[in-house]
């Protein structure tokens, strides 16, 4: 299984608005609506921010939006603050025998 | 409130191997659908998942790494413990634990993670 591939690095400046996607295969990313996203500051645990490609738990601000496209699915963070710098991961159901696929990761910096 | 915790050695040797617990509370792996899954990170790299199991003792493990794990539940103790054989300096990472809402996921909560060093 082969994990899901992500850009290693974005940028924006406060007040902007990136995108990051997450690419899979018509197995994983393609095939389901069971994308998720995840904040990872350095030294704590992972954050759920979005699930099923575009709902947000409760406490997610707004500022954070999921998408799907085929076999892409995109993150959008609206409104840059400087607390978003983190690293990002996307994750999927997969048909394979293991259930979930992790992305490779993005480092989300604010200038 | 659903809250997970990581234990085990920080340190182990190479060929040794580990052992580690996953201890939680706010539910319970006797609930339908609910899932318990290990996933790591080692320095400066990626998230890896490791291992899942469900509720009525499903498993899943990851294809790479599957002849050295082992993932057990005892429900009287809201416990889960991995174990991976043959441990590697490579396998020198944080390892989290998480509650997986259903079949389908998401990994809607983890623990703080705790950090293994494998050194001779």
């Amino acid at each position: 299984q082969s994990a899901l591939t992500q850009p290693a690095s974005v940028s924006g400046s406060p007040g902007q608005s990136i995108t990051m996607s997450c690419t899979g295969s018509t197995s994983d990313v393609g095939g389901y609506n069971y994308v998720s996203w995840f904040q990872h500051h350095p030294g704590k645990a992972p954050k759920l921010m979005i699930y099923e490609v575009r709902n947000r738990p409760s406490g997610v601000p707004d500022r954070f939006s999921g998408s799907k496209s085929g076999n892409t699915a995109s993150l959008t963070i609206s409104g840059l603050q400087a607390e978003d710098e983190a690293d990002y991961y996307c994750s999927s159901y997969t048909s394979s025998s293991t259930l979930e696929v992790f992305g490779t990761g993005t480092k989300l910096t604010v200038l | 409130q659903i809250t997970l915790k990581e234990s085990g050695p920080t340190l182990v040797k190479p060929t040794q191997t580990l052992t580690l617990t996953c201890t939680f509370s706010g539910f319970s792996l006797n609930t339908g659908g609910v899932g318990v899954g290990w996933i790591r990170q080692p320095p400066g790299k990626a998230l890896e998942w490791l291992a899942l199991i469900y509720w009525n003792d499903d498993k899943r493990y990851s294809p790479s790494l599957k002849s050295r794990l082992t993932i057990t539940k005892d429900t009287s103790k809201n416990q889960v413990v991995l174990t991976m054989t043959n441990m590697d300096p490579v396998d020198t990472a944080t390892y989290y634990c998480a509650h997986r809402l259903n079949w389908y996921g998401p990994f809607d909560y983890w623990g703080q993670g705790t950090l293994v060093t494998v050194s001779s």
